[in-house]
């Protein structure tokens, strides 16, 4: 069965820092892989997806995550954190069928 | 556009009694899944339906229902309600042509006491 799992239930940065959450997958077929971000009180939002098409993907709000085949890691990254990262990042993989699989989460804090 | 819309967006219930949670899709979108959140379990798939039809269901008892109507409005009930289906319930809709890109509603956050 496809899965993910994402290191790090909670991460701590600074302003300014470079932000590093980590997801690696499980499947034995090429899967779609995301990163959804959920803010306090709302549902999630995509912040970008990988199908394939470049190993680099580039998403919303400055997030980008490269796909390492050799690695079977999906990692998300932003140079640079600003206070509204501030939540919950999750990773999945699509499964068939709109269904998802997501990871446990990762909370991203950041100070100033 | 309008997104996907949730109510109600709190329910408190007691134990073994039976709720319904409503979702409207985003206009044109046919499929339309359910998803479990809680501390505890995280994200957990529910169903999705399509025009109508469930097409996968999770690991939940059969307790867990749901149902689609032809404008693509979906409902979702729980009967005989345990404490542990005190959770926040998330609705999202697509189109097929979006390859699992799935658009959610703030959700219902279910209490049961």
């Amino acid at each position: 069965a496809q899965s993910v799992t994402q290191l790090g239930s909670h991460v701590s940065v600074s302003e300014g820092a470079l932000v590093l959450l980590r997801c690696n997958y499980s499947s034995s077929v090429p899967p779609y892989l995301f990163w959804y971000v959920q803010y306090p009180n709302q549902g999630l939002q995509l912040l970008l997806k990988y199908t394939s098409a470049a190993t680099l993907v580039k998403g919303i709000n400055g997030f980008e995550a490269e796909f390492k085949k050799s690695e079977t890691s999906f990692h998300l990254t932003k140079p640079s954190a600003h206070m509204s990262d501030a939540a919950e990042y999750f990773c999945a993989v699509s499964t068939g069928f709109q269904k998802l699989v997501f990871g446990t989460g990762t909370r991203l804090l950041v100070s100033p | 556009k309008a997104g996907v819309t949730q109510t109600p967006r709190y329910l408190i219930k007691t134990r073994g009694q039976q709720v319904t949670l409503s979702c409207s899709p985003i206009s044109g979108h046919r499929s339309v899944s359910w998803y479990q959140q809680t501390p505890g379990q995280g994200l957990q798939f529910l169903f999705e339906y399509f025009s109508e039809t469930q097409r996968n269901k999770g690991n939940f008892p059969g307790r867990f229902s749901g149902r689609q109507f032809s404008n693509s409005r979906s409902e979702m009930n729980v009967s005989t309600l345990e404490l542990g289906d005190s959770a926040l319930y998330l609705c999202a809709s697509t189109r097929t042509d979006l390859a699992g890109k799935l658009f959610f509603g703030s959700g219902t956050q279910l209490s049961v006491l």
